[in-house]
């Protein structure tokens, strides 16, 4: 079945320095995927998609891009911030089982000053 | 402005102790579900629902019941909670299954 991997955390980071969440998926045909973010305290929002292979999602600074050849969709950041800080979800939804997302397990990412 | 809200926010209860979590959205969406959070275990799908009348099984539904009579509303009901059942639950709602979920601010579970 369809399956998503995140790199495990938790991640920790000097503000400004680059942030790379790695995330990989296995699914038939052309899934969509996504990231959400979860700060402290909160439920989960979206943080960017893409939903064709080579397409770039960007959004607050992060971008990941949709590699089919190497079925990744790994997150990205030039220069994190403290309020970074969260848990960021990789997630996926296959045309073929219309039902639902299928989610990563999360990655804990934490900015020092 | 568009939301989706919870309640109640924090709950301690003891095993046995029927009680509901309830879910509403003034989005207009159709497809709303709820998940569990726990450590290490990420987010777990409970029930979703495609549609009014229309509700199905996730990955862990034991223990747990669901109704969707109308658009807005998606309650959780636990007839009798367990110390597992002790948990983060949240609430998502979208247009579609494949558009952006919109997820409440979450219920912290305690069951002693």
């Amino acid at each position: 079945g369809d399956s998503v991997t995140q790199m495990e955390g938790p991640v920790t980071l000097s503000e400004e320095a680059f942030l790379t969440i790695n995330c990989t998926y296995t699914a038939t045909g052309y899934p969509s995927l996504f990231w959400y973010v979860q700060y402290p305290g909160e439920g989960l929002q979206l943080l960017l998609k893409a939903t064709k292979a080579d397409d770039k999602g960007s959004n607050k600074g992060f971008e990941a891009t949709y590699r089919k050849e190497t079925t990744s969709f790994h997150l990205e950041k030039g220069s994190v911030q403290v309020s970074d800080s969260a848990v960021y979800f990789c997630a996926l939804h296959n045309a073929g089982n219309n039902r639902k997302l299928i989610w990563g397990l999360g990655t804990s990412l934490a900015v020092n000053p | 402005e568009a939301q989706v809200t919870q309640n109640p926010r924090y709950l301690i209860t003891v095993t046995g102790k029927k009680l509901t979590v309830t879910c509403s959205q003034n989005m207009n969406h159709e497809y709303m579900s709820w998940y569990r959070q726990d450590p290490g275990l990420g987010l777990r799908q409970i029930y979703y629902s495609m549609n009014v009348e229309a509700t199905d099984k996730g990955d862990v539904p034991e223990g747990y019941k669901v109704s969707r009579k109308e658009k807005r509303n998606f309650p959780l009901i636990l007839e009798s909670p367990s110390p597992n059942q002790t948990s983060l639950y949240f609430c998502a709602s979208s247009l579609k299954v494949h558009y952006e979920q919109y997820f409440g601010p979450g219920t912290r579970l305690t069951v002693t």
